[in-house]
């Protein structure tokens, strides 16, 4: 089974703090993906990765940003966490391009004050 | 672009009631269609999926059918349980694309 794991469940982080959100996938895949899900917006796509140390921005990259050193890895980053960044971050992997399911991470709820 | 309408909910139905949640789309060519589910305090997950028109997808005694000439990729249960209670979220793939584009969600909660 592909595993996909988040650094955190729940983080409480203050405005203005840099705050670091990993995430881990276990099955070699080639692209990893960082998503915000809102009540009532879904699920928005802030950045992709499709191989180490490239990637893409997403429909609502503003405010953030990523990092991919291996394959396995991918961080997003709040350079200076802000109140409307309050949400839940999921992060998702496949394998290469086509059509497939993506998986996904627990998700990260993260509440900045 | 592409993207993906589905009803609002929440929706509150009892125990072994048949559910039906509309999901329409709007794409060029012919992209993939997804339900995913999401339990309380979890990420996504793959209910099922459809990649041709005309296919249906089902698992767990969930089904939707790809429908070209109505762009509807419609989730339904003939008969539902309360462990059935979670978010719905219906959302298609480009052709050849890893892109992913979600609905909103739909809140499904059954009643004993």
């Amino acid at each position: 089974d592909v595993k996909v794991t988040q650094s955190s469940r729940y983080l409480v982080k203050r405005t203005g703090e840099k705050v670091f959100l990993e995430c881990v996938q276990d099955m070699d895949h080639e692209n990893m993906f960082w998503y915000r899900q809102d009540p009532g917006l879904g699920l928005r796509l802030i950045y992709f990765s499709y191989d180490v140390k490239m990637k893409e921005k997403g429909d609502i990259p503003e405010g953030y940003s990523v990092s991919r050193e291996k394959k396995e890895r991918f961080s997003l980053i709040l350079e200076s966490a802000s109140t409307n960044q309050t949400s839940m971050y999921l992060c998702a992997s496949i394998f290469g391009a086509g059509s497939h399911e993506q998986y996904f991470g627990p998700g990260t709820r993260l509440t900045v004050t | 672009g592409d993207s993906v309408t589905q009803m609002e909910g929440p929706v509150t139905l009892s125990e072994e009631a048949f559910l039906t949640i509309n999901c329409t789309y709007t794409a060029t060519g012919y992209p993939s269609l997804f339900w995913y589910v999401q339990y309380p305090g979890e990420g996504l997950q793959l209910l099922l999926k459809a990649t041709k028109a005309d296919d249906k997808g089902s698992n767990k005694g969930f089904e939707a059918t790809y429908r070209k000439e109505t762009t509807s990729f419609h989730l339904e249960k003939g008969s539902v349980q309360v462990s059935d209670s979670a978010v719905y979220f219906c959302a298609l793939s480009p052709y050849n694309n890893n892109d992913m584009r979600f609905g909103a969600g739909t809140r499904l909660t059954v009643k004993p």
